[in-house]
């Protein structure tokens, strides 16, 4: 069962440029965590977001919550082209908080 | 230095063996998983385990077996029955509760 939903699928933007993507989840939370994976390894933790917060900063990253519409943003400010990666969205499927479901992602192009 | 290792990086595999994965992590961790990554697409749970001598299904199990007799280790079997073992494959571990997941750099499994 699939729990978030990247969108874009897809993005590409120039360096500088801030890079938004959003992931909508079907049932209730108690925390949605947003990974960044590499071409070809492993992902990588970026910020994790519970239930009843709103908004999170982490360096050039910040994450938005709404549980209302069940849906989450993740916005990178001034990217860089080390930044080209897929970045998955995954909320946990039970009481317990793990068990995590992963996104499809978006995969993101940073241009030089 | 702390971490999750997953072995052999490439595995290729002839029509009707049974290969195996290997998974350690010394972080002390109680919680493992395996995912499963197609191209272009997000991960999938083949199994998990929340503490040791003890593992269940995830979404995509048939065809698949684990094993779980130390806490630090977590290796999975890819059976003769998986029609389409081809993928990449992901290991993770995480605390209880709702934390954040650490992955291994995978393993890419080719049948030949």
């Amino acid at each position: 069962s699939q729990q978030g939903e990247e969108d874009p699928q897809a993005l590409s933007i120039q360096e500088g440029e801030n890079a938004t993507m959003n992931c909508s989840y079907k049932t209730s939370i108690n925390n949605l965590q947003w990974y960044r994976q590499n071409s070809g390894r492993g992902l990588v933790h970026l910020i994790l977001i519970r239930s009843n917060e709103r908004e999170k900063h982490s360096g050039r990253l910040r994450v938005t919550l709404d549980t209302s519409k069940k849906s989450s943003s993740l916005l990178i400010t001034a990217s860089r082209a080390a930044d080209t990666a897929s970045y998955f969205c995954a909320t946990d499927r039970d009481n317990y908080g793990q068990n995590f479901v992963f996104g499809p992602g978006t995969r993101l192009s940073v241009l030089p | 230095d702390g971490g999750i290792t997953q072995s052999p990086k490439y595995l290729f595999r002839k029509e009707g063996q049974n290969v195996t994965l290997s998974c350690e992590q010394n972080l002390n961790h109680d919680a493992m998983y395996w995912y499963r990554q197609d191209p272009g697409q997000g991960l999938r749970l083949i199994y998990y385990s929340q503490i040791v001598n003890d593992f269940q299904k995830g979404d995509i199990a048939e065809g698949y077996s684990v094993s779980r007799e130390k806490k630090e280790s977590f290796p999975l079997t890819v059976t003769s029955a998986q029609k389409n073992p081809t993928a990449f494959y992901l290991c993770a571990s995480s605390r209880q509760g709702d934390t954040e997941a650490f992955f291994g750099q995978g393993t890419r499994l080719t049948v030949v």
